[in-house]
């Protein structure tokens, strides 16, 4: 059964500790996605990779790190210094990096810092 | 900057009745694309279309894409309960840019 599983689903952190959300596919994608929603927004791209050991910032990188040390898995940090962490985390996959592909998309990990 | 903007943020309309949703963008586009998402969910992918084709049909959704006005539209015919969820649009947000970005949403209630 292919797809993306994300985990926890949901996570509660205090504030001033790095937590880290997990990512994996059974794909076999080269492209890998992190996304930040919002109550009522769209999603923003936080980074992005095409390859193993390789990628890029996106939109709002600042205050996550990321890496991707396997093909298969993509986790993300949120850290002690990105200001407003509260918020839906969405990791997407897609066959390689492209507007021309489609993204499939992990259930989503709900992130709450007090 | 937002690429997308879709159009109502918000729509309810009654079970087997027709739902229509707009999609504005800003530049040149190679392609758009529709997703899905409920309530708490990650996203689906609907429909994929392409600069130079203006219109497309999948089951119950047919698309539009119109590069003059830079607008697409996504109508679903016969709604069901099932239906109920926001659809995003998304695009690459400059021309030959290789990420996609993503409108705000419409949110579609069916009415059973």
């Amino acid at each position: 059964d292919g797809g993306i599983t994300q985990s926890p689903k949901y996570l509660f952190r205090k504030e001033g500790q790095n937590v880290t959300l997990s990512c994996e596919q059974n794909l076999n994608h080269d492209a890998m996605y992190w996304y930040r929603q919002d109550p009522g927004q769209g999603l923003r791209l936080i980074y992005y990779s095409q390859i193993v050991n390789d990628f890029q910032k996106g939109d709002i990188a600042e205050g996550y790190s990321v890496s991707r040390e396997k093909k298969e898995s993509f986790p993300l940090t949120v850290t002690s210094a990105q200001k407003n962490p509260t918020a839906f985390y969405l990791c997407a996959s897609s066959i390689d990096l492209g507007y021309k592909n489609e993204q499939y998309f992990g259930p989503g990990t709900r992130l709450t810092v007090t | 900057s937002q690429q997308g903007e879709e159009d109502p943020q918000a729509l309810s309309i009654q079970e087997g009745e027709n739902a229509t949703m707009n999609c504005s963008y800003k530049t040149s586009i190679n392609n758009l694309q529709w997703y899905r998402q409920n309530s708490g969910r990650g996203l689906v992918h609907l429909i994929l279309i392409r600069s130079n084709e203006r219109e497309k049909h999948s089951g119950r959704l047919r698309v539009t894409l119109d590069t003059s006005k830079k607008s697409s539209s996504l109508l679903i015919t016969a709604s069901r309960a099932a239906d109920t969820a926001s659809y995003f649009c998304a695009t690459d947000a400059d021309f030959g840019n290789e990420k996609l970005t993503f409108g705000t949403g419409t949110r579609l209630t069916i009415i059973p």
